[in-house]
């Protein structure tokens, strides 16, 4: 079956930092990929996706690109606000816009 | 645009009562609705999909009779967790398909439920 592994949390880091939480996922076919972000009190939003191997993601400075051959797609920000404070979910699609979440990954950047 | 509600944001019930909890999109039509449970720091788990006009599929492992839905209408559903126990304490969120935002899915807030 599907299913979706993320760098266990939580992470604390200062402003300007580099940001990487690890993902990689077991699927059958080609799922689609997808970062949500969940910000306190608020819904999950669609951070990024990638529809197809090697095809990169990119929104609001984070970046993920598709790794067929690693099974991966791991979620970078170069240098992080304290703005960027959230908890961050891994996800794969299936055709029947079903989505399989890692367990999340909680964020929190200190001034 | 794109905003799903879901009301109330906390529900409060006592073992053996049912606890109602509806999901709303805002601005757009959704045929599809779905419907996940999240414990406490674990991914969210797929209950089942609500289709408006049709019975709603649930995924393996899900009591169909326990946690009812209906998707009255293009914009509204709802999920009924019966004769609910301590153990379906949880988070409950609901995310609504945007036919016209390339199938993306948006996410409500989520509803916190306590049984007692």
């Amino acid at each position: 079956g599907n299913s979706v592994t993320q760098m266990e949390g939580p992470v604390t880091l200062s402003e300007e930092a580099f940001l990487t939480i690890n993902c990689t996922y077991t699927a059958t076919g080609y799922p689609s990929l997808f970062w949500y972000v969940q910000y306190p009190g608020e819904g999950l939003q669609l951070l990024l996706k990638a529809t197809k191997a090697d095809d990169k993601g990119s929104n609001k400075g984070f970046e993920a690109t598709y790794r067929k051959e690693t099974t991966s797609f791991h979620l970078e920000k170069g240098s992080v606000q304290v703005s960027d404070s959230a908890v961050y979910f891994c996800a794969l699609g299936r055709n029947d816009y079903k989505l399989s979440f890692g367990a999340g990954t909680t964020v929190t950047v200190r001034a | 645009g794109a905003v799903v509600s879901q009301h109330p944001s906390r529900v409060i019930c006592k073992s053996g009562t049912s606890a109602k909890i509806e999901c709303r999109s805002l601005d757009f039509q959704a045929t599809t609705m779905f419907w996940y449970r999240q414990f406490p720091k674990q991914s969210l788990m797929l209950m089942a999909t609500s289709n408006e006009g049709s019975k709603a599929t649930y995924e393996q492992g899900v009591e169909k009779d326990k946690f009812l839905i209906n998707h009255a209408s293009l914009t509204l559903s709802t999920l009924t967790v019966t004769s609910a126990h301590p153990e379906d304490s949880s988070f409950y969120i609901c995310s609504a398909l945007h036919g016209q935002r390339g199938d993306e899915q948006f996410f409500g807030p989520g509803t916190r439920l306590t049984v007692l």
